[in-house]
């Protein structure tokens, strides 16, 4: 069975600092991979997706993330937060091909101005 | 980005009735359709798969007499909590996508209170 772990439950920065969210993924075959944001009131909106191809992938708002096969791991990362970052961020994975899409715990993150 | 709409986004409900709850793709036809519930602080829970045309997967857990999914057309997928109890009181999320290798969207959620 497919499961996902994020490993940060809470992080607080200040604005500028450099942000990592770290995401792990288990799983036997291909995946697919994605982190989506959850703004305060607000539905959850895809920040950036791997399918295939370059294992770094810029989404929007300035994020990115590496898939690297061997460590299971899609950490999602920002050179320079901003105080707009803050909101609850969860990775999530199906496998290629279909399938249910698993979501981590969440990360809450939140940027102090 | 595609628009995945969820109805309604509130509802209360007295314990025993039925509440369903829909969700539409706006724009675009969603081969498949996720429901989830999500707790406060917590993540998103999946409870079942539903693809157009046939019967709902469900999660470990999940009854499916309780939450009855119907995914009968495209772009309509409806899920009806059946004889609801205060401890189904949650927050429901949907969400469809187009295909198996593409990205799903998200409604906007339903918080159900049953009372």
């Amino acid at each position: 069975a497919q499961s996902v772990s994020q490993h940060n439950h809470h992080v607080i920065l200040s604005e500028a600092a450099s942000l990592e969210l770290g995401c792990n993924y288990s799983y036997g075959g291909t995946v697919n991979l994605f982190w989506y944001v959850q703004y305060p009131g607000q539905h959850l909106q895809l920040l950036l997706k791997y399918f295939s191809g370059d294992p770094l992938v810029k989404g929007i708002k300035g994020f990115e993330a590496e898939f690297i096969k061997s460590k299971f791991s899609f950490n999602l990362r920002k050179p320079s937060v901003q105080w707009s970052d803050t909101a609850e961020y969860f990775c999530a994975v199906n496998a290629q091909g279909g399938g249910k899409l698993i979501f981590g715990q969440g990360t809450e993150l939140s940027v102090k101005p | 980005g595609a628009v995945v709409s969820q109805h309604p986004s509130r509802v209360i409900c007295k314990s025993g009735t039925s509440v369903k709850i829909e969700c539409r793709s706006l724009d675009f036809q969603a081969t498949t359709m996720f429901w989830y519930r999500q707790f406060p602080k917590q993540s998103l829970m999946l409870m079942a798969t539903s693809n157009e045309g046939s019967k709902a997967t469900y999660e470990q857990g999940v009854e499916k007499d309780k939450f009855l999914i119907n995914h009968a057309s495209l772009t309509l997928s409806t899920l009806t909590v059946t004889s609801a109890h205060p401890e189904d009181s949650s927050f429901y999320i949907c969400s469809a996508r187009a295909g198996a290798n593409t990205e799903a969207f998200f409604g906007q959620g339903t918080r159900l209170t049953v009372v």
